[in-house]
């Protein structure tokens, strides 16, 4: 079945600073790579996703970007705020039907006014 | 608007009692029914989905059972709790035409 992996689970950056979070799947079949928000006690709310026909997509100060041939793909936050500091978890679909979403064990980002 | 519900919001419970984790979502009808698992250093484990009405799919072999006895009803039960039930466990639903997930707001399980 699919395994998504994602770095690094832990991340700091100065406010104004850009952060990237990186993942990898195995799932050659999988076409559907979302992004999640987890703030602290609460569900993780999607913040961006891409599909295979892609291969980058932004929104506002946040991008994702696709890379199928090497089945990984990233997050990238730009001009960072206090306000971004939370656990992100990248996924993927492995079927054309949206059935299930693997994720991968989260990226916790603090950042430091 | 659809909304999501998930109770109780945390438990705390002894090894070997019953478990009964109730989610129910409105304004949809016939959505994709989750369970995922949230433990510390793990991420989001995937436990139960549903496509509908009494139809259960488990994805790890566990302590848990699933039910769907309603279209927007998903019930985690337990007979007998494990200290490594611990964790948060989060409700979602699926749309029919798009890939999002929407989350509850997760329950909160620690098991003495």
């Amino acid at each position: 079945g699919e395994n998504v992996e994602q770095h690094p689970s832990t991340l700091s950056v100065q406010e104004g600073d850009s952060a990237v979070i990186k993942c990898t799947y195995s799932d050659s079949a999988s076409n559907y790579f979302p992004w999640y928000k987890q703030e602290l006690g609460k569900g993780p709310q999607l913040i961006i996703d891409i599909r295979s026909n892609v291969g980058e997509k932004k929104d506002q100060r946040i991008a994702v970007t696709l890379n199928k041939t090497a089945k990984h793909f990233s997050l990238h936050i730009t001009e960072t705020q206090p306000e971004d500091s939370a656990v992100y978890f990248c996924a993927a679909s492995p079927n054309t039907g949206f059935q299930k979403l693997v994720f991968g064990t989260g990226t916790r980002l603090l950042v430091s006014p | 608007s659809q909304t999501i519900h998930q109770w109780p919001a945390t438990l705390v419970q002894p090894v070997g009692s019953p478990l009964s984790l109730e989610c129910t979502v409105e304004g949809t009808s016939n959505p994709n029914l989750y369970w995922y698992r949230q433990a510390a250093g793990r991420g989001l484990q995937l436990l139960f989905y549903s496509v509908g009405i009494g139809q259960i799919s488990s994805e790890v072999p566990q302590n848990l059972s699933a039910s769907r006895p309603q279209d927007r009803q998903f019930i985690l039960s337990s007979k007998k709790l494990l200290l490594s039930d611990s964790g948060f466990y989060l409700c979602a639903w699926r749309g029919t035409y798009t890939g999002e997930l929407f989350f509850g707001e997760g329950s909160r399980l620690t098991v003495l």
